[in-house]
């Protein structure tokens, strides 16, 4: 059972258009972590959130942290192909997961020129 | 930013024979490294929690004989494959702990193994 739900896994759009990428739990994290991985490159740490209720923003990039510290989401506006790639949520202090850094299954975004 | 680098960033070996590949923390200590291994299209999937100084902590269904961890320092943690058979190929990355007041995880860029 995978303790963190990201969806969609996949998600093709054109340039310009808006997304979003949502991580969805039962459990309650300390934090989570947003990443982005290219192809045959390890992922790269986009944000931190803490607080529930949390917004915050990375230029085009906005994310938000569930009230109940259960739930994420990443909205993209007006998406670059340069945004193409593996975006990753990561839950830290998963009680259920021991305390470990938990993923996401990942969403695959690809933005066509 | 923190910095984890990782060593080979590819190899290929031989079925039979054992791969090496070490994670680095660059600019900071970790007393915690983790590797994971990810298959193509697939997020990553947690092997193996390194504990500086003491045993490594494996998941289930990872075999610790197999794939064997050395957390020799605060900025090094080794991850041996042995007895390479081709369906170890994979993509392995590792990351380790920060303790920046918000416990963040930094990774290193991967390393592709591929056993013929």
């Amino acid at each position: 059972t995978q303790l963190l739900e990201q969806s969609p896994q996949f998600l093709s759009i054109q340039e310009g258009e808006n997304l979003t990428v949502y991580c969805n739990s039962s459990s309650v994290f300390s934090s989570l972590q947003w990443y982005r991985q290219e192809p045959g490159e390890g992922p790269v740490l986009l944000v931190t959130v803490v607080t529930g209720g949390e917004v915050k923003k990375l230029k085009r990039l906005t994310f938000q942290f569930g009230d109940a510290r259960k739930d994420s989401s990443l909205h993209i506006t007006a998406a670059q192909p340069g945004d193409t790639g593996l975006y990753l949520c990561a839950g830290n202090g998963i009680k259920a997961a021991g305390n470990k850094l938990t993923f996401g299954g990942g969403t695959r975004v690809l933005v066509k020129p | 930013g923190a910095v984890v680098s990782q060593h080979p960033s590819w190899v290929i070996c031989k079925s039979g024979t054992s791969v090496k590949i070490e994670c680095r923390s660059l600019d900071f200590q970790a007393t915690t490294m983790f590797w994971y291994r990810q298959f193509p299209k697939q997020s990553l999937m947690l092997m193996a929690t390194s504990n500086e100084g003491s045993k490594a902590t494996y998941e289930q269904g990872v075999e610790k004989d197999k794939f064997l961890i050395n957390h020799a320092s605060l900025t090094l943690s080794t991850l041996t494959v042995t007895s390479a058979h081709p369906e170890d190929s994979s993509f392995y990355i590792c990351s380790a702990r920060a303790f920046s007041g918000r416990d963040t995880i930094y990774f290193g860029e991967g390393s592709w193994l591929t056993v013929v």
